[in-house]
């Protein structure tokens, strides 16, 4: 079975760039969508994009669009999520999640990211 | 983009009770809903795909129903361990939107 394993609670200054990334453990890493879904506090879950390891396409949230970049490398069954200049409203959980039963059809979860984003 | 609208926003119930929450899309999406378990401090959990359909390992007492706009997630008999917060999704289209959720407290 899939399982996702996300890289550690970050905290970060505006203005600073970040990358966090989301580990697959299957060899089929390259056949299923993975998608970012951010949560900030006490609030619901948003869908930010994904992507499909095995030609990198990746389709973004109209919400997300030229505020991350969603990337992968399928030698090391990566995904990730970046941004090249944090804003405090950028502070909130993250989560990657992968598609195995449909494109839009979120089963596995990594277990999230916790971004903090402060002067 | 597809608004998704759950209702109650949070409810109460006491173990054994049966629970229903419902979702309506704002347009017909076939039966392309799912719904999610959230617990505190957890990642979300599938329950429930393609609006009716059970995800390996999950209690039957968890069932969901409907097709268009109109869903609805059902407990059958709660128990203490179902307390969290239920979101549906819709996975007709781009962007995958979820519901603002609904919180579940025990009684």
């Amino acid at each position: 079975e899939v399982q996702l394993v996300q890289s550690g609670a970050e905290v970060k200054m505006p203005g600073e760039s970040l990358k966090i990334s989301c580990k697959a453990s299957a060899d089929t890493f390259p056949t299923y969508w993975i998608g970012w879904v951010r949560q900030m506090s006490g609030r619901g879950l948003e869908w930010m994009g994904m992507i499909y390891p095995g030609d990198s396409d990746t389709r973004y949230s109209p919400s997300f669009q030229g505020q991350v970049t969603i990337s992968v490398d399928k030698s090391i069954s990566t995904a990730y999520l970046h941004w090249s200049s944090l804003k405090a409203s950028d502070s909130a959980m993250y989560y990657c999640a992968s598609a195995t039963e449909g494109p839009y059809v979120f089963d596995i979860w990594g277990q999230g990211t916790m971004v903090t984003v402060s002067s | 983009d597809i608004q998704m609208t759950q209702a109650p926003s949070s409810l109460s119930a006491s173990v054994g009770d049966r629970v229903t929450i419902s979702c309506q899309a704002s347009q017909p999406i076939s039966n392309s809903l799912n719904w999610y378990q959230q617990k505190p401090g957890k990642a979300p959990e599938l329950l429930i795909y393609d609006a009716s359909k059970l995800e390996t390992g999950v209690p039957s007492r968890f069932t969901g129903s409907g097709s268009g706009t109109d869903f609805t997630f059902a407990i059958d008999s709660l128990q203490p361990e179902d307390i969290a917060t239920y979101y549906c999704q819709q996975s007709d289209n781009l962007p995958p939107s979820f519901g603002q959720g609904t919180r579940l407290e025990m009684k």
